[in-house]
């Protein structure tokens, strides 16, 4: 199956600062790739994702870019703010059989003001 | 508010005991996703189910079931637990969830509230 590795496990950036979030997936026939934010108990939340027939999206201070050639794709944060600190999580959908997704362990951010 | 509810939202029981998840997908969502969270934990697939039948299985351990009823709703069936149970168990739903490659622009998925389970 789908096997999904996420880096760095915590990252800690000065507010204003630009933070990278970077996973690699192992089936060339996965096809989305979704990212989520999960503040402390609560809920993950989508803030982007991307397709495989897209090599970048962009919504405001979020980014993602997909290379399929080397099966990785990263999250890019500019000029992060306190409030982007989060667990976030990648995940990459299953291109084979049914729908099923697999999860990154997860990023810790921490902006500091 | 994604629109997936889940109750109860907190759940405290003792080793050995039997607990009922639920979840109720958004509006028009055919699928249904269980994950389990442990503490400072990434998250784990557990079931899917698409339209009342079982899509796909993840880490699902024997004592923990799952099914969808025909009005979409979701239970998942905790039994003889043990003290490593304890986590938030999540679900999510999405509009698709059929065979890959079909509908793919429906496939996202939306997070309920969580459940959070305590084994003592």
């Amino acid at each position: 199956g789908e096997n999904v590795e996420q880096h760095p496990s915590t990252l800690s950036v000065q507010e204003g600062d630009s933070a990278v979030i970077k996973c690699t997936y192992s089936d060339s026939a996965s096809n989305y790739f979704p990212w989520y934010k999960q503040e402390l108990g609560k809920r993950p939340q989508l803030i982007i994702d991307i397709r495989s027939n897209v090599g970048e999206k962009k919504d405001q201070r979020i980014a993602v870019t997909l290379n399929k050639t080397a099966k990785h794709f990263s999250l890019h944060i500019t000029e992060t703010q306190p409030e982007d600190s989060a667990v976030y999580f990648c995940a990459a959908r299953s291109g084979r059989g049914f729908n099923k997704f697999y999860f990154g362990s997860g990023t810790k951010l921490n902006v500091k003001p | 508010d994604s629109g997936v509810t889940q109750t109860p939202k907190h759940l405290i029981t003792a080793t050995g005991q039997r607990v009922t998840l639920r979840c109720s997908p958004r509006s028009g969502d055919l699928s249904v996703y269980w994950y389990q969270q442990s503490l400072d934990q990434g998250l784990q697939f557990l079931i899917q189910y698409y339209n009342g039948e079982e899509r796909a299985k993840g880490n699902i351990l024997e004592r923990f079931s799952a099914q969808q009823f025909p009005d979409l709703h979701s239970e998942l069936n905790l039994s003889s637990l043990e003290l490593g149970d304890s986590a938030l168990y999540f679900c999510a739903s999405s509009v698709g969830g059929g065979l890959a490659g079909v509908r793919v622009y429906t496939d996202t998925q939306y997070f309920g509230p969580g459940t959070r389970l305590t084994v003592l």
